[in-house]
């Protein structure tokens, strides 16, 4: 059964700190990994998606990186700025590919 | 171009009261799916479409039901509201019939209170 885990849960940086947000999954036979955000009461907004033959995914000033091996999916988000705060989620399918399953988020406040 | 459209974007119900929340694309998608957010628990499956007419349960499906007659419209159905059931509902599609093939697109969420 795939599970998805992220850490940390929560945290805070001054406004221009790069950081790295984890995650992990238990079932490596997936297609991609999705990378989410989540403003305040709103829905989901697909960041990055990283096909499984891949290592990196870039956007601007994210980078995702993939180790399907090792089951694990790194999103790093570079000179943060208070607009990138928000729920960070990753999510990847099921093996019979029928549900992506998602991680809990981590939420992510830059201060200014 | 609309994406993905829910509707209502709040409500509230009495125990035992049903309701129907709506989910359109527009995108010609193959797959579509309803998931309910709650606090700790993070977003969980409740029922899943791989195309019209064909449904499947998800994670955590009782209480609710569904059906997919056209490409485009995927409801969910509460037929006896319970206070359990108060949570944000997303809708969310992608292009191919297979989970996490694609980008997967969401809708902007329905937040529903069962007094």
């Amino acid at each position: 059964k795939q599970e998805v885990t992220q850490i940390p849960a929560a945290l805070s940086v001054p406004e221009g700190e790069n950081l790295v947000l984890n995650c992990s999954f238990t079932d490596s036979a997936i297609y991609n990994l999705q990378w989410f955000r989540q403003d305040p009461g709103k829905g989901l907004t697909s960041l990055l998606l990283i096909q499984s033959s891949q290592r990196e995914q870039t956007s601007g000033r994210l980078n995702a990186s993939l180790d399907k091996s090792s089951g694990r999916s790194t999103l790093y988000i570079a000179a943060s700025q208070p607009g990138d705060s928000a729920t960070y989620l990753c999510a990847a399918n099921n093996q019979a590919g029928t549900a992506l399953i998602f991680g809990k988020g981590t939420t992510l406040s830059v201060s200014s | 171009n609309a994406g993905v459209t829910q509707t209502p974007k709040f409500q509230v119900l009495k125990t035992g009261q049903s309701m129907t929340l709506q989910c359109a694309q527009d995108m010609n998608h193959e797959y579509m799916s309803w998931y309910r957010q709650d606090p700790g628990m993070g977003l969980r499956l409740i029922h899943y479409s791989v195309g019209a007419g064909i449904t499947d349960q998800g994670e955590v499906p009782n209480g609710y039901n569904v059906s997919r007659s056209t490409t485009e419209d995927f409801p969910l159905r509460l037929l006896s509201a319970a206070p359990s059931q108060t949570s944000v509902y997303f809708c969310a599609s992608s292009q191919d019939r297979r989970a996490g093939k694609n980008i997967q697109y969401f809708g902007a969420g329905t937040r529903l209170s069962v007094l």
